[in-house]
């Protein structure tokens, strides 16, 4: 079936480093990628998203990349903080009857390290 | 908050209790999902209505039925559960057509089966 596979499953950085995601997707239906920070506690958020015509989109410190060819996308955060720290979930998504069918990978525990 | 509303937070109920969660969103989306948030695993779809219509049913299991009554509301209605359904349920919307795909989601309600 369609999945979405995420790694690492949980990424500790020092204050002031990068830090990266990667996600697979199976379906190359897909023509949406959104990715969520979860806090602890608190909802997941939708922090940036990538279109299947677009490569990279940033957001100051934050950025996304899409090669759709081998179905890949990433995330990519630079100049972590501690704010930083949360569960961080990717997801595929396209159109379905009615509406969307996301599909969303496991998270990955983010420790940014002050 | 984020425009998404779910009641209550949190719910302890037994197994032969009947309960319900709620879900709100005056955003003007017309898509509303139901996803169970179990730990170590990825967000689970279970139910997705477009336009008040039931257009997804995730091979949940018979204990759990939503109801949909308008665009605005969507209520899952819970009976006979078992203690492996505690988790963490997120209702969450989006605005079908529209150019942002991302969902808005709820802050969930905690549900623990005892």
């Amino acid at each position: 079936g369609e999945n979405v596979e995420q790694h690492p499953s949980t990424l500790s950085v020092q204050e002031g480093d990068s830090a990266v995601i990667k996600c697979t997707y199976s379906d190359s239906a897909s023509n949406y990628f959104p990715w969520y920070k979860q806090e602890l506690g608190k909802r997941p958020q939708l922090i940036i998203d990538i279109r299947s015509n677009v490569g990279e989109k940033k957001d100051q410190r934050i950025a996304v990349t899409l090669n759709k060819t081998a179905k890949h996308f990433s995330l990519h955060i630079t100049e972590t903080q501690p704010e930083d720290s949360a569960v961080y979930f990717c997801a595929a998504s396209k159109w379905g009857t009615g509406g969307f069918k996301t599909i969303f990978g496991a998270g990955t525990r983010l420790f940014v390290k002050a | 908050e984020t425009g998404v509303t779910q009641t209550p937070r949190h719910l302890v109920m037994g197994m032969t209790n009947k309960k319900s969660l709620k879900c709100e969103q005056h955003l003007g989306h017309n898509a509303m999902y139901w996803y169970k948030q179990s730990a170590k695993k990825p967000l689970e779809l279970m139910f997705v209505y477009s336009l008040e219509e039931r257009v997804e049913n995730n091979s949940v299991p018979s204990r759990f039925s939503p109801e949909c009554p308008n665009s605005s509301h969507l209520f899952l209605h819970l009976h006979t559960l078992q203690p492996e359904d505690s988790a963490l349920y997120l209702c969450a919307s989006s605005r079908r057509g529209d150019s942002n795909y991302g969902y808005t989601f709820g802050s969930g309600t905690r549900l623990t089966v005892v």
